[in-house]
Protein backbone atom coordinates (compact mmCIF):
# COMPACT_ATOMS: atom_id res chain seq x y z
CA UNK A 1 0.00 0.00 0.00
CA UNK A 2 0.85 3.63 -1.11
CA UNK A 3 1.98 6.01 2.06
CA UNK A 4 3.08 9.40 2.14
CA UNK A 5 3.45 11.19 5.35
CA UNK A 6 4.21 14.57 5.45
CA UNK A 7 6.07 16.73 8.32
CA UNK A 8 7.79 19.99 9.32
CA UNK A 9 5.19 22.58 8.88
CA UNK A 10 4.20 25.38 11.38
CA UNK A 11 4.16 29.15 12.01
CA UNK A 12 6.88 30.78 10.68
CA UNK A 13 7.24 34.70 10.27
CA UNK A 14 7.13 36.18 7.06
CA UNK A 15 10.72 35.79 5.21
CA UNK A 16 10.98 32.81 7.39
CA UNK A 17 12.19 29.21 6.23
CA UNK A 18 10.99 25.36 6.81
CA UNK A 19 11.97 22.40 5.67
CA UNK A 20 8.96 19.66 4.58
CA UNK A 21 9.66 16.38 4.31
CA UNK A 22 7.75 13.81 3.02
CA UNK A 23 8.22 9.54 3.86
CA UNK A 24 7.40 7.68 1.14
CA UNK A 25 6.88 3.85 1.23
CA UNK A 26 4.89 0.87 -0.06
CA UNK A 27 6.52 1.47 -3.56
CA UNK A 28 10.03 1.70 -5.52
CA UNK A 29 10.76 5.26 -4.78
CA UNK A 30 13.14 6.36 -6.55
CA UNK A 31 11.46 5.09 -10.14
CA UNK A 32 8.94 7.55 -9.61
CA UNK A 33 8.30 11.22 -9.85
CA UNK A 34 7.42 13.31 -6.76
CA UNK A 35 5.53 16.44 -6.47
CA UNK A 36 4.13 19.10 -4.22
CA UNK A 37 0.82 20.79 -4.14
CA UNK A 38 -0.58 22.72 -1.73
CA UNK A 39 -4.09 24.41 -0.97
CA UNK A 40 -4.32 28.03 0.89
CA UNK A 41 -7.54 27.90 3.55
CA UNK A 42 -10.69 27.96 1.74
CA UNK A 43 -9.03 27.75 -1.73
CA UNK A 44 -8.33 25.24 -4.32
CA UNK A 45 -5.40 23.09 -5.26
CA UNK A 46 -2.12 24.78 -6.49
CA UNK A 47 0.83 22.79 -8.08
CA UNK A 48 3.74 23.68 -6.47
CA UNK A 49 7.19 21.88 -7.69
CA UNK A 50 8.12 18.07 -8.58
CA UNK A 51 11.28 16.53 -9.03
CA UNK A 52 11.33 13.63 -12.20
CA UNK A 53 12.24 10.59 -10.90
CA UNK A 54 14.51 9.28 -14.26
CA UNK A 55 16.02 12.69 -15.51
CA UNK A 56 16.59 14.37 -11.92
CA UNK A 57 14.76 17.31 -12.94
CA UNK A 58 13.54 19.93 -11.22
CA UNK A 59 10.11 21.89 -12.00
CA UNK A 60 8.61 25.12 -9.83
CA UNK A 61 5.47 27.36 -10.35
CA UNK A 62 6.16 30.63 -10.82
CA UNK A 63 4.77 31.63 -7.71
CA UNK A 64 7.46 29.90 -5.61
CA UNK A 65 10.18 29.40 -8.37
CA UNK A 66 13.49 31.30 -6.50
CA UNK A 67 12.47 30.84 -3.30
CA UNK A 68 11.47 26.95 -2.56
CA UNK A 69 14.00 24.14 -3.55
CA UNK A 70 12.67 20.52 -4.09
CA UNK A 71 14.77 17.92 -3.63
CA UNK A 72 14.89 13.74 -2.61
CA UNK A 73 16.51 11.23 -0.86
CA UNK A 74 16.25 7.70 -2.69
CA UNK A 75 18.33 6.38 -0.05
CA UNK A 76 15.12 7.42 2.47
CA UNK A 77 12.51 7.20 0.52
CA UNK A 78 12.22 10.81 1.09
CA UNK A 79 11.22 14.19 -1.02
CA UNK A 80 11.66 17.69 0.55
CA UNK A 81 10.66 21.39 0.05
CA UNK A 82 12.40 23.61 1.20
CA UNK A 83 10.47 26.97 1.58
CA UNK A 84 12.21 30.10 2.18
CA UNK A 85 11.54 33.97 2.26
CA UNK A 86 7.69 32.67 3.23
CA UNK A 87 5.25 35.22 2.55
CA UNK A 88 1.61 35.32 3.87
CA UNK A 89 0.40 34.16 0.66
CA UNK A 90 2.50 30.70 1.26
CA UNK A 91 -0.14 30.18 4.16
CA UNK A 92 -1.28 26.31 3.18
CA UNK A 93 -1.50 22.88 3.55
CA UNK A 94 0.89 21.68 1.51
CA UNK A 95 0.63 17.88 -0.26
CA UNK A 96 2.96 15.35 -1.23
CA UNK A 97 1.57 13.49 -4.39
CA UNK A 98 3.14 11.05 -5.83
CA UNK A 99 3.59 11.47 -10.12
CA UNK A 100 2.72 13.39 -11.95
CA UNK A 101 1.96 9.43 -13.81
CA UNK A 102 0.00 9.22 -16.83
CA UNK A 103 -0.66 13.48 -16.03
CA UNK A 104 -2.32 12.87 -12.76
CA UNK A 105 -1.26 12.47 -9.53
CA UNK A 106 -2.07 9.21 -7.64
CA UNK A 107 -1.61 9.46 -4.28
CA UNK A 108 -1.25 11.90 -2.02
CA UNK A 109 -0.26 12.27 1.57
CA UNK A 110 -2.84 13.69 4.61
CA UNK A 111 -0.63 17.26 4.54
CA UNK A 112 0.98 19.51 6.57
CA UNK A 113 0.00 22.88 7.58
CA UNK A 114 2.64 26.09 7.15
CA UNK A 115 1.39 29.47 8.41
CA UNK A 116 2.76 32.59 7.83
CA UNK A 117 2.69 34.98 10.03
CA UNK A 118 3.82 37.92 12.47
CA UNK B 1 -7.71 32.24 -10.91
CA UNK B 2 -7.46 29.05 -12.32
CA UNK B 3 -5.57 27.41 -15.54
CA UNK B 4 -8.94 25.35 -16.06
CA UNK B 5 -12.39 26.42 -16.03
CA UNK B 6 -15.04 24.61 -13.36
CA UNK B 7 -18.42 25.25 -12.00
CA UNK B 8 -18.21 26.41 -8.54
CA UNK B 9 -20.67 24.33 -7.52
CA UNK B 10 -23.05 22.18 -8.29
CA UNK B 11 -26.36 20.57 -7.00
CA UNK B 12 -28.41 16.79 -6.88
CA UNK B 13 -30.48 15.06 -5.35
CA UNK B 14 -29.70 11.24 -3.98
CA UNK B 15 -29.61 8.62 -6.71
CA UNK B 16 -29.94 10.81 -9.71
CA UNK B 17 -27.07 12.19 -11.95
CA UNK B 18 -24.63 15.40 -11.89
CA UNK B 19 -21.85 15.98 -14.55
CA UNK B 20 -19.23 18.34 -13.72
CA UNK B 21 -17.65 20.35 -16.48
CA UNK B 22 -13.25 21.28 -16.92
CA UNK B 23 -12.50 23.54 -19.66
CA UNK B 24 -9.25 24.43 -21.26
CA UNK B 25 -7.76 25.33 -24.11
CA UNK B 26 -6.10 23.80 -26.89
CA UNK B 27 -2.60 24.73 -24.70
CA UNK B 28 -3.62 21.91 -21.93
CA UNK B 29 -6.53 20.02 -22.07
CA UNK B 30 -6.36 19.89 -25.70
CA UNK B 31 -4.02 17.74 -26.14
CA UNK B 32 -3.32 16.26 -22.31
CA UNK B 33 -4.85 13.54 -20.11
CA UNK B 34 -7.29 14.79 -17.88
CA UNK B 35 -7.55 13.52 -14.30
CA UNK B 36 -10.53 14.12 -11.87
CA UNK B 37 -9.83 14.24 -8.14
CA UNK B 38 -12.12 14.43 -5.12
CA UNK B 39 -11.71 15.74 -1.81
CA UNK B 40 -13.90 14.78 1.40
CA UNK B 41 -14.32 17.49 4.00
CA UNK B 42 -10.98 17.69 5.95
CA UNK B 43 -9.02 15.24 3.42
CA UNK B 44 -6.72 14.75 1.24
CA UNK B 45 -7.79 14.58 -2.10
CA UNK B 46 -7.93 10.78 -4.36
CA UNK B 47 -7.69 10.41 -7.64
CA UNK B 48 -11.09 9.39 -9.31
CA UNK B 49 -9.78 9.28 -12.82
CA UNK B 50 -7.20 9.30 -14.78
CA UNK B 51 -6.39 9.23 -18.41
CA UNK B 52 -9.56 11.25 -19.26
CA UNK B 53 -11.83 8.44 -18.76
CA UNK B 54 -9.84 5.60 -16.64
CA UNK B 55 -10.41 4.43 -12.73
CA UNK B 56 -8.10 3.67 -10.94
CA UNK B 57 -8.83 -0.01 -9.13
CA UNK B 58 -11.24 0.96 -5.78
CA UNK B 59 -13.51 3.68 -7.52
CA UNK B 60 -16.63 2.72 -8.59
CA UNK B 61 -17.79 2.55 -12.00
CA UNK B 62 -20.68 5.07 -10.68
CA UNK B 63 -17.57 7.51 -11.74
CA UNK B 64 -16.96 8.17 -15.18
CA UNK B 65 -14.92 10.68 -17.52
CA UNK B 66 -14.74 11.76 -20.76
CA UNK B 67 -13.18 14.58 -22.87
CA UNK B 68 -13.99 16.53 -26.33
CA UNK B 69 -11.54 18.73 -27.68
CA UNK B 70 -10.80 21.79 -25.22
CA UNK B 71 -13.09 20.00 -22.42
CA UNK B 72 -13.45 17.62 -19.95
CA UNK B 73 -16.81 16.10 -17.91
CA UNK B 74 -16.73 14.15 -14.61
CA UNK B 75 -20.36 12.00 -14.63
CA UNK B 76 -20.90 11.12 -11.24
CA UNK B 77 -24.77 8.14 -11.49
CA UNK B 78 -26.19 6.78 -8.33
CA UNK B 79 -25.55 10.00 -6.04
CA UNK B 80 -24.85 9.14 -2.45
CA UNK B 81 -24.32 11.68 0.29
CA UNK B 82 -21.36 10.16 0.88
CA UNK B 83 -20.60 11.73 -2.57
CA UNK B 84 -20.41 15.29 -1.12
CA UNK B 85 -17.23 16.84 -1.36
CA UNK B 86 -15.11 19.07 -3.75
CA UNK B 87 -14.05 17.75 -7.21
CA UNK B 88 -10.79 18.92 -9.13
CA UNK B 89 -9.79 18.47 -12.86
CA UNK B 90 -6.89 18.98 -13.51
CA UNK B 91 -3.73 17.39 -15.71
CA UNK B 92 0.16 17.97 -16.09
CA UNK B 93 1.56 19.70 -19.67
CA UNK B 94 4.04 17.38 -20.62
CA UNK B 95 5.53 20.44 -22.89
CA UNK B 96 5.75 23.20 -20.01
CA UNK B 97 6.94 20.70 -17.40
CA UNK B 98 3.84 22.62 -14.84
CA UNK B 99 0.90 20.92 -13.29
CA UNK B 100 -2.14 22.88 -13.62
CA UNK B 101 -6.08 22.77 -12.05
CA UNK B 102 -9.44 23.80 -12.16
CA UNK B 103 -10.81 25.78 -9.04
CA UNK B 104 -13.04 23.04 -7.82
CA UNK B 105 -16.54 22.58 -7.73
CA UNK B 106 -18.80 21.49 -4.58
CA UNK B 107 -21.33 19.22 -5.08
CA UNK B 108 -24.14 18.64 -2.54
CA UNK B 109 -26.26 15.98 -2.53
CA UNK B 110 -29.93 17.50 -1.19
Amino acid sequence: EVQLLESGGGLVQPGGSLRLSCAASGFTFSSYTMSWVRQAPGKGLEWVATFSGNILNSYYADSVKGRFSISRDNSKNTLYLQVSSLRPEDTAVYFCAKGPVADAFDHWGQGTLVTVSS
Amino acid sequence: QSVLTQPPSVSAAPGQEVTISCSGSSSNIGNKYVAWYQQLPGTAPKLLIYENNKRPSGIPDRFSGSESGTSATLGITGLQTGDEAFYYCGTWDRSLSVGVFGGGTKLTVL
